[in-house]
């Protein structure tokens, strides 16, 4: 089975702190990728980073890292920087090789405090 | 349209009509999914096309939902005797094949059944 957990239903982060907002998942693919989605009060879901699982380096964009433990199973996201316009629904997801669909996890609530 | 496009933006139904939410994907995108989102949760996967059959239709609830995609493009989501429980947010995404391809979403159908 397949399976996303997001544990932080809600976060805070003073404006220009980095914040880290956990990701963990559950799949017997061996190949799959990793995705985090931004969406904001305006309901749009925004693709921000993404992390293939036999990637040997952590994924960077911008100031969006990704904290990738395969071992773990877990793909954090690493916000620099925080900026207002930052506050939003983050969600993670996972696409494994077979099937080929995106699973999502419930998401974080990220407010960026001025 | 560069984007994925989904029609109506808003619907509202009264209990027991059908209805009918269009999604017109990024164009040479294969794969089509429909999730469907309630409030301050992550989208719920209903079903997933390759082409113009359906690859997996295992997230549809129950046999009010339909969907179909005949061309390979254009997909409409269909359901009957609409319930106030379906009421929530139904999003359509496209995407090429591929782990690294990520999700490109529409801005979503808002049904609300009254």
């Amino acid at each position: 089975a397949q399976k996303i957990t997001q544990t932080q239903p809600g976060m805070f982060v003073q404006e220009k702190e980095a914040v880290t907002l956990d990701c963990t998942y559950d799949t017997s693919d061996p190949s799959y990728g990793l995705f985090w989605y931004k969406q904001p009060s305006s309901g749009e879901m925004i693709f921000l980073i993404y992390q293939g699982s036999y990637d040997q380096q952590n994924a960077t964009e911008g100031r969006y890292s990704l904290n990738f433990q395969k071992a773990r199973k877990s793909a954090n996201l690493v916000i620099s920087a925080s900026q207002l316009g930052d506050s939003a629904m983050y969600f993670c997801a996972m696409r494994p090789l077979t099937g080929n669909q995106f699973y999502f996890g419930t998401g974080t609530s990220l407010t960026v405090i001025p | 349209g560069a984007g994925v496009s989904q029609t109506p933006s808003n619907k509202v139904t009264e209990k027991g009509k059908y209805v009918e939410l269009r999604c017109d994907p990024i164009s040479g995108h294969t794969a089509l999914y429909w999730y469907r989102q309630s409030l301050g949760q992550g989208p719920e996967f209903l079903i997933y096309f390759q082409g113009t059959g359906a690859a997996d239709d295992s997230g549809l609830p129950n046999d009010r939902f339909f969907a179909v995609r005949p061309e390979g493009s254009v997909s409409t989501l269909k359901i009957q005797r609409t319930e106030r429980g379906d009421s929530a947010m139904y999003l359509c995404a496209s995407s090429t094949d591929g782990l690294r391809s990520e999700a490109f979403f529409g801005q979503g159908t808002r049904l609300t059944v009254v």
